[in-house]
Protein backbone atom coordinates (compact mmCIF):
# COMPACT_ATOMS: atom_id res chain seq x y z
CA UNK A 1 0.00 0.00 0.00
CA UNK A 2 1.36 3.41 -0.80
CA UNK A 3 1.93 5.70 2.11
CA UNK A 4 2.94 9.13 1.93
CA UNK A 5 6.14 10.05 -0.16
CA UNK A 6 8.15 12.98 -0.44
CA UNK A 7 10.70 13.75 -3.14
CA UNK A 8 13.86 14.10 -2.24
CA UNK A 9 14.95 12.38 0.19
CA UNK A 10 18.18 14.60 0.77
CA UNK A 11 18.83 17.43 -0.39
CA UNK A 12 22.47 19.76 -0.41
CA UNK A 13 21.60 23.71 -1.54
CA UNK A 14 24.52 26.26 -1.62
CA UNK A 15 23.46 29.72 0.01
CA UNK A 16 21.20 31.50 -1.51
CA UNK A 17 19.63 28.87 -4.36
CA UNK A 18 16.02 28.26 -4.48
CA UNK A 19 14.83 24.61 -3.83
CA UNK A 20 11.41 22.79 -4.03
CA UNK A 21 10.25 19.47 -1.73
CA UNK A 22 7.80 17.28 -3.02
CA UNK A 23 5.06 15.52 -0.99
CA UNK A 24 2.75 12.69 -2.25
CA UNK A 25 -0.12 12.01 0.28
CA UNK A 26 -2.35 9.41 0.35
CA UNK A 27 -4.73 9.27 -2.62
CA UNK A 28 -8.14 10.56 -1.53
CA UNK A 29 -6.53 12.11 1.50
CA UNK A 30 -8.08 15.34 1.60
CA UNK A 31 -6.09 17.25 4.41
CA UNK A 32 -2.62 18.01 3.75
CA UNK A 33 0.30 19.32 6.56
CA UNK A 34 4.14 20.47 6.27
CA UNK A 35 6.57 20.33 9.57
CA UNK A 36 9.67 21.42 9.66
CA UNK A 37 12.09 19.50 12.06
CA UNK A 38 15.48 21.14 12.76
CA UNK A 39 18.14 19.28 14.80
CA UNK A 40 17.62 17.68 18.42
CA UNK A 41 13.89 19.00 18.06
CA UNK A 42 9.92 18.17 17.73
CA UNK A 43 8.31 19.03 14.39
CA UNK A 44 6.83 22.44 13.35
CA UNK A 45 3.85 22.97 12.02
CA UNK A 46 4.37 25.02 9.00
CA UNK A 47 1.21 24.81 6.58
CA UNK A 48 -2.37 23.18 6.02
CA UNK A 49 -4.54 22.60 3.19
CA UNK A 50 -8.05 21.23 2.65
CA UNK A 51 -7.65 19.91 -0.93
CA UNK A 52 -6.08 22.91 -2.69
CA UNK A 53 -7.26 25.72 -0.35
CA UNK A 54 -3.95 26.65 1.69
CA UNK A 55 -6.07 27.32 5.00
CA UNK A 56 -2.91 28.31 7.79
CA UNK A 57 0.27 29.64 6.72
CA UNK A 58 0.88 30.95 9.91
CA UNK A 59 3.89 28.38 11.10
CA UNK A 60 5.80 29.61 7.64
CA UNK A 61 8.89 31.48 8.87
CA UNK A 62 9.27 34.04 6.37
CA UNK A 63 8.01 35.64 2.94
CA UNK A 64 11.01 33.05 1.57
CA UNK A 65 8.92 29.69 2.18
CA UNK A 66 5.88 29.27 -0.02
CA UNK A 67 3.83 25.90 -0.60
CA UNK A 68 1.03 25.56 -2.89
CA UNK A 69 -1.56 22.10 -3.64
CA UNK A 70 -3.01 23.50 -6.67
CA UNK A 71 -4.62 20.09 -7.84
CA UNK A 72 -5.60 19.17 -4.23
CA UNK A 73 -3.53 16.38 -4.44
CA UNK A 74 0.37 16.72 -4.80
CA UNK A 75 2.46 19.16 -3.02
CA UNK A 76 5.43 21.61 -3.54
CA UNK A 77 7.38 23.76 -0.69
CA UNK A 78 9.64 25.71 -2.27
CA UNK A 79 11.88 27.72 -0.05
CA UNK A 80 13.44 30.61 -1.74
CA UNK A 81 17.07 32.13 -1.76
CA UNK A 82 18.17 29.63 1.12
CA UNK A 83 19.78 30.64 4.54
CA UNK A 84 21.84 28.06 6.41
CA UNK A 85 19.07 28.14 9.02
CA UNK A 86 16.32 26.50 6.93
CA UNK A 87 18.54 23.30 7.24
CA UNK A 88 15.95 20.77 8.98
CA UNK A 89 14.07 17.80 7.83
CA UNK A 90 10.89 18.93 6.17
CA UNK A 91 8.18 16.55 6.96
CA UNK A 92 4.49 15.92 4.85
CA UNK A 93 1.31 14.63 6.17
CA UNK A 94 -1.91 13.81 4.89
CA UNK A 95 -5.28 12.53 6.57
CA UNK A 96 -8.38 11.61 5.02
CA UNK A 97 -10.81 12.50 7.82
CA UNK A 98 -10.82 14.76 10.80
CA UNK A 99 -9.63 13.95 13.94
CA UNK A 100 -6.14 14.64 15.66
CA UNK A 101 -4.81 10.56 15.69
CA UNK A 102 -5.32 10.24 11.86
CA UNK A 103 -2.28 12.15 10.04
CA UNK A 104 0.08 10.01 8.09
CA UNK A 105 3.66 10.73 7.82
CA UNK A 106 6.38 10.81 5.23
CA UNK A 107 9.66 9.88 5.32
CA UNK A 108 10.78 13.49 5.44
CA UNK A 109 13.26 15.53 3.06
CA UNK A 110 16.65 16.10 4.56
CA UNK A 111 18.06 19.39 3.69
CA UNK A 112 21.10 20.93 3.99
CA UNK A 113 22.05 24.66 3.19
CA UNK A 114 25.74 25.27 3.40
CA UNK B 1 7.61 29.53 24.59
CA UNK B 2 7.35 26.15 24.46
CA UNK B 3 4.05 24.63 25.00
CA UNK B 4 4.71 21.39 25.26
CA UNK B 5 8.12 19.71 27.18
CA UNK B 6 10.20 16.67 27.30
CA UNK B 7 12.63 17.09 30.32
CA UNK B 8 14.24 13.78 29.51
CA UNK B 9 16.27 13.86 26.18
CA UNK B 10 16.82 10.13 26.83
CA UNK B 11 15.88 7.10 28.15
CA UNK B 12 17.29 3.45 28.79
CA UNK B 13 15.81 0.40 30.03
CA UNK B 14 16.11 -3.32 30.09
CA UNK B 15 13.77 -5.10 28.15
CA UNK B 16 10.99 -6.82 29.84
CA UNK B 17 10.61 -3.54 32.88
CA UNK B 18 8.44 -0.48 32.25
CA UNK B 19 9.27 2.40 30.42
CA UNK B 20 8.08 5.56 31.71
CA UNK B 21 8.02 8.45 29.28
CA UNK B 22 6.92 11.99 30.63
CA UNK B 23 5.82 15.23 28.98
CA UNK B 24 4.11 18.72 30.93
CA UNK B 25 2.20 21.13 29.14
CA UNK B 26 1.52 24.56 29.53
CA UNK B 27 -2.05 25.42 27.62
CA UNK B 28 -5.02 24.02 29.39
CA UNK B 29 -6.91 24.53 26.42
CA UNK B 30 -5.59 21.73 24.12
CA UNK B 31 -8.80 19.43 23.70
CA UNK B 32 -5.85 15.91 22.94
CA UNK B 33 -2.85 14.94 23.91
CA UNK B 34 -0.75 12.06 21.68
CA UNK B 35 2.45 9.91 21.35
CA UNK B 36 3.95 9.70 18.05
CA UNK B 37 6.83 7.23 17.67
CA UNK B 38 9.61 8.03 15.30
CA UNK B 39 12.38 5.91 14.17
CA UNK B 40 15.43 7.02 12.00
CA UNK B 41 14.94 8.57 8.48
CA UNK B 42 11.13 7.76 9.20
CA UNK B 43 8.12 9.99 9.38
CA UNK B 44 6.27 9.52 13.04
CA UNK B 45 4.26 7.38 13.41
CA UNK B 46 0.97 7.57 15.69
CA UNK B 47 1.05 5.26 18.87
CA UNK B 48 -2.11 6.55 20.80
CA UNK B 49 -4.05 9.49 22.19
CA UNK B 50 -5.95 10.80 24.96
CA UNK B 51 -8.32 13.44 25.23
CA UNK B 52 -8.66 16.04 27.53
CA UNK B 53 -11.80 14.88 29.25
CA UNK B 54 -10.16 11.03 30.44
CA UNK B 55 -7.23 10.26 32.37
CA UNK B 56 -6.56 7.08 31.12
CA UNK B 57 -6.17 5.44 27.80
CA UNK B 58 -4.50 1.58 27.69
CA UNK B 59 -3.64 0.04 24.27
CA UNK B 60 -1.73 -3.47 24.76
CA UNK B 61 1.26 -2.24 26.03
CA UNK B 62 0.74 1.37 25.83
CA UNK B 63 -1.03 3.13 28.75
CA UNK B 64 -0.84 7.05 28.49
CA UNK B 65 -2.07 8.95 31.92
CA UNK B 66 -2.92 12.36 32.11
CA UNK B 67 -2.88 14.48 35.66
CA UNK B 68 -4.91 17.71 34.02
CA UNK B 69 -4.24 19.43 37.87
CA UNK B 70 -0.31 19.28 37.35
CA UNK B 71 -0.99 19.04 33.43
CA UNK B 72 1.60 16.34 33.12
CA UNK B 73 1.08 13.92 30.60
CA UNK B 74 3.35 10.25 30.84
CA UNK B 75 3.20 7.17 28.61
CA UNK B 76 4.00 3.74 29.56
CA UNK B 77 5.23 0.62 27.55
CA UNK B 78 5.10 -2.90 29.53
CA UNK B 79 6.77 -4.95 28.89
CA UNK B 80 9.37 -2.78 26.99
CA UNK B 81 10.89 -4.77 23.90
CA UNK B 82 13.78 -3.72 21.57
CA UNK B 83 12.12 -2.99 18.86
CA UNK B 84 10.41 0.09 20.96
CA UNK B 85 13.78 1.42 20.87
CA UNK B 86 12.84 5.06 18.68
CA UNK B 87 12.46 8.64 19.83
CA UNK B 88 8.79 9.53 21.03
CA UNK B 89 7.14 12.83 20.95
CA UNK B 90 4.64 14.23 23.06
CA UNK B 91 2.22 16.56 21.34
CA UNK B 92 -0.87 18.01 21.68
CA UNK B 93 -3.82 19.35 19.82
CA UNK B 94 -6.68 21.98 20.10
CA UNK B 95 -9.05 20.29 17.69
CA UNK B 96 -10.34 22.06 14.81
CA UNK B 97 -8.32 20.80 11.72
CA UNK B 98 -5.56 18.46 13.42
CA UNK B 99 -2.76 20.79 13.85
CA UNK B 100 -0.51 19.24 16.29
CA UNK B 101 2.41 20.59 18.68
CA UNK B 102 5.29 18.75 19.17
CA UNK B 103 7.43 18.46 22.48
CA UNK B 104 10.96 17.72 21.74
CA UNK B 105 11.10 13.93 21.79
CA UNK B 106 12.53 11.78 24.34
CA UNK B 107 15.06 8.66 22.59
CA UNK B 108 13.87 5.15 24.51
CA UNK B 109 16.67 1.96 24.34
CA UNK B 110 15.52 -1.25 25.44
CA UNK B 111 18.75 -2.85 26.51
CA UNK B 112 17.97 -6.75 25.17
Amino acid sequence: GAGVSQSPRYKVAKRGQDVALRCDPISGHVSLFWYQQALGQGPEFLTYFQNEAQLDKSGLPSDRFFAERPEGSVSTLKIQRTQQEDSAVYLCASSLILGPDTQYFGPGTRLTVL
Amino acid sequence: DQQVKQNSPSLSVQEGRISILNCDYTNSMFDYFLWYKKYPAEGPTFLISISSIKDKNEDGRFTVFLNKSAKHLSLHIVPSQPGDSAVYFCAENSGGYQKVTFGTGTKLQVIP
